[in-house]
């Protein structure tokens, strides 16, 4: 069974168009998140929800909005895709405090063409 | 906000050798836990070994171990009898013990030279 799953694996769109990235969780954690990864591989969070609740957002364009039915999902709309949002996406679930790790979904391969 | 620092982008290692990766962190939290993850070309990201900062002991994963150096703040990842099949990008990472936020290095490109 996969433990964090996401759709689509890639993605490839024009510029100017809105798209969604579904991510969902069998593990049972309280708390997801996403994650950009860039051309240089750097790891940036972007935003964690805990049970349904929005704990972190970091400085990110308000084009980019995630959105959680459930702690098990959290899926990411991007509008208006520009150039410079082609990366991987990565969505990641943990429990949140204690020590567990950090489980990723096999990333989202966004290009904009 | 704590900060996670590798400071090697790339390193090479011939198969069957060992070689260590480097990894510092700032914190004024006393209890946290610290890990590595492999990146390899498929792009999943795969943990490879946690430490939590309340033990002494290092730990260790078959031929992956740590060098944790608690006052020193470093964290370093040791790989024995290198593999191909290591060859990936290796994050540092960071949590606090009560908080929701992992801190990331910014990755070390191993290459294993045949």
């Amino acid at each position: 069974d996969t433990a964090v799953s996401q759709t689509p694996k890639y993605l490839v769109t024009q510029m100017g168009n809105d798209k969604s990235i579904k991510c969902e969780q069998n593990l049972g954690h309280d708390t997801m998140y996403w994650y950009k990864q860039d051309s240089k591989k750097f790891l940036k969070i972007m935003f964690s929800y805990n049970n349904k609740e929005l704990i972190i957002n970091e400085t990110v364009p308000n084009r980019f909005s995630p959105k959680s039915p459930d702690k098990a999902h959290l899926n990411l709309h991007i509008n208006s895709l520009e150039l410079g949002d082609s990366a991987v996406y990565f969505c990641a679930s943990s429990q949140r405090g204690g020590s567990d790790t950090q489980y990723f979904g096999p990333g989202t391969r966004l290009t904009v063409l | 906000a704590q900060t996670v620092t590798q400071s090697q982008p790339e390193m090479s290692v011939q198969e069957a050798e060992t070689v260590t990766l480097s990894c510092t962190y700032d914190t004024s939290e006393s209890d946290y836990y610290l890990f590595w993850y492999k990146q390899p070309p498929s792009r999943q990201m795969i943990l490879v070994i946690r430490q939590e900062a309340y033990k002494q002991q290092n730990a260790t994963e078959n031929r992956f171990s740590v060098n944790f150096q608690k006052a020193a703040k470093s964290f370093s990842l040791k790989i024995s009898d290198s593999q191909l099949g290591d060859a990936a990008m290796y994050f540092c990472a960071y949590r606090g013990n009560t908080g929701n936020q992992f801190y990331f290095g910014t990755g070390t490109s191993l290459t294993v030279i045949p």
